[in-house]
């Protein structure tokens, strides 16, 4: 079946280290995105890619960086710079805009904790 | 820029009866979608309805019903005889249709629907 795997589930970081977040697709997406979710603050737009090798900012890059070598992964690094780290982390993927399909697809998610 | 904004952060309904939820947004654009994802304890996103700016009727799926007010700006979900397993968080959430630019969502801040036995 077609969907987004995320992983792992459950990511504890010590503070000053960088992390790594995977996300892979096998539904022929072209767009990626990475979200984070906070209590009570929805869920906002980390960066985003809408094909290889391409990616932009979101909301609230600052102390994360990704890479979209491959259309079907999307990682995410959650660098020591991130001040904040320990919150739920969602990857989603969409088709081409243009298709007459908005629907996005999610994974599963990550908690990132740090201790 | 976008914004969307749920104005419950909780809300209850007994089993079997009729829950609103609120969403309002703002936005100058006349072409984009709207959403309602809901997030069981799983975390699990799951899409619930979608609205096509442009369609004047309200979008329906089974149980769940929206009432769109274009120039009111607002997007509510009507779930009908509510059920145990509609307990979860619900996210109302906005797409600006780009031209050949991918499509972001944005999301409001959430309400977390209690169904009560």
């Amino acid at each position: 079946d077609g969907g987004i795997t995320q992983s792992p589930k459950y990511l504890f970081r010590k503070e000053g280290q960088n992390v790594t977040l995977s996300c892979e697709q096998n539904l022929n997406h072209d767009a990626m995105y990475w979200y984070r979710q906070d209590p009570g603050q929805g869920l906002r737009l980390i960066y985003y890619s809408q094909i290889v090798n391409d990616f932009q900012k979101g909301d609230i890059a600052e102390g994360y960086s990704v890479s979209r070598e491959k259309k079907e992964s999307f990682p995410l690094t959650v660098t020591s710079a991130q001040k904040n780290p320990t919150a739920f982390y969602l990857c989603a993927s969409s088709p081409r805009p243009g298709t007459g399909n908005y629907g996005y697809t999610f994974g599963s998610g990550t908690r990132l904790t740090v201790v | 820029a976008q914004t969307v904004t749920q104005s419950q952060p909780e809300m209850s309904v007994q089993e079997a009866e009729t829950v609103t939820l609120s969403c309002t947004y703002d936005t100058s654009e006349s072409n984009y979608y709207l959403f309602w994802y809901k997030q069981p304890p799983s975390r699990q996103m799951i899409l619930v309805i979608r609205q096509e700016a442009y369609k004047q009727q309200n979008a329906t799926e089974n149980r769940f019903s929206v009432n769109f007010q274009k120039a009111a700006k607002s997007f509510s979900l009507k779930i009908s005889d509510s059920q145990l397993g509609d307990t979860a968080m619900y996210f109302c959430a906005f797409m600006k249709l780009y031209g050949g630019a991918t499509n972001k969502l944005i999301f409001g801040t959430g309400t977390l629907l209690a169904v009560q036995p």
